[in-house]
């Protein structure tokens, strides 16, 4: 049990272009879901924390209006990429937890590559 | 605040030889800890963890020893394979709502036979 999603698992884009990776919870319901990035040959950053239901709280530096969140059910959060550009090239991974007491885990990851 | 410190790698060993990645934490309350592996293009896995001090977690011949009195967490494996090759990760969980997962900045390994 506890398979977490990501879709797509790898997207090219041009700069400009706004993209969307989707994290899903497979089997079970997800109250708190986190994105990550992850640059090469380095550590996971948080970029954001998502609560079923409530507007994302993003870490100091994360531009919210670029990296757009939404965590509209408890098994389905989605990252928005809005007007990419090559710098934003990276590894955006998805966690999900059941509940504060639980173990996160983590989905696949996509890599995100913009021409 | 909270962090974890892991030894700066690359560690490069050879096969059947013995690993340890050393991890110390800083947290306030009483975290659990996790060790993640993730392979080359890949996501991070889970390789095991532990939730209160003197636990052991283990998984696939690698231990770790949750030690309070040492803030320390170290990765261990008696006999390392070629397959073992990747990155890992120590973690800090406080477990309280909300909260992500605080890493390390991980160590890479890489076996050769």
């Amino acid at each position: 049990g506890a398979v977490v999603s990501q879709h797509p698992s790898w997207v090219i884009c041009k700069s400009g272009t706004s993209v969307k990776i989707e994290c899903r919870s497979l089997d079970f319901q997800a109250t708190t879901m986190f994105w990550y990035r992850q640059f090469p040959k380095q550590s996971l950053m948080l970029m954001a924390t998502s609560n079923e239901g409530s507007k994302a709280t993003y870490e100091q530096g994360v531009e919210k209006d670029k990296f757009l969140i939404n965590h509209a059910s408890l098994t389905l959060s989605t990252l928005t990429v809005t007007s990419a550009h090559p710098e934003d090239s990276s590894f955006y991974i998805c966690s999900a937890r059941r509940h504060s007491q639980e173990t996160q885990y983590f989905g696949p990851g996509t890599r995100l590559l913009v021409l | 605040g909270n962090s974890v410190t892991q030894m700066e790698g690359p560690v490069t060993l050879s096969e059947e030889a013995f690993l340890t990645i050393n991890c110390t934490y800083t947290a306030t309350g009483y975290p659990s800890l996790f060790w993640y592996v993730q392979y080359p293009g890949e996501g991070l896995q889970l390789l095991l963890k532990a939730t209160k001090a003197d636990d052991k977690g283990s998984n696939k011949g690698f231990e770790a020893t949750y030690r309070k009195e040492t803030t320390s967490f170290h990765l261990e494996k008696g006999s390392v394979q070629v397959s073992d090759s990747a990155v890992y990760f120590c973690a800090l969980d406080t477990e309280q709502a909300g909260t992500a997962l605080i890493f390390g900045k991980g160590t890479t390994l890489s076996v050769s036979s």
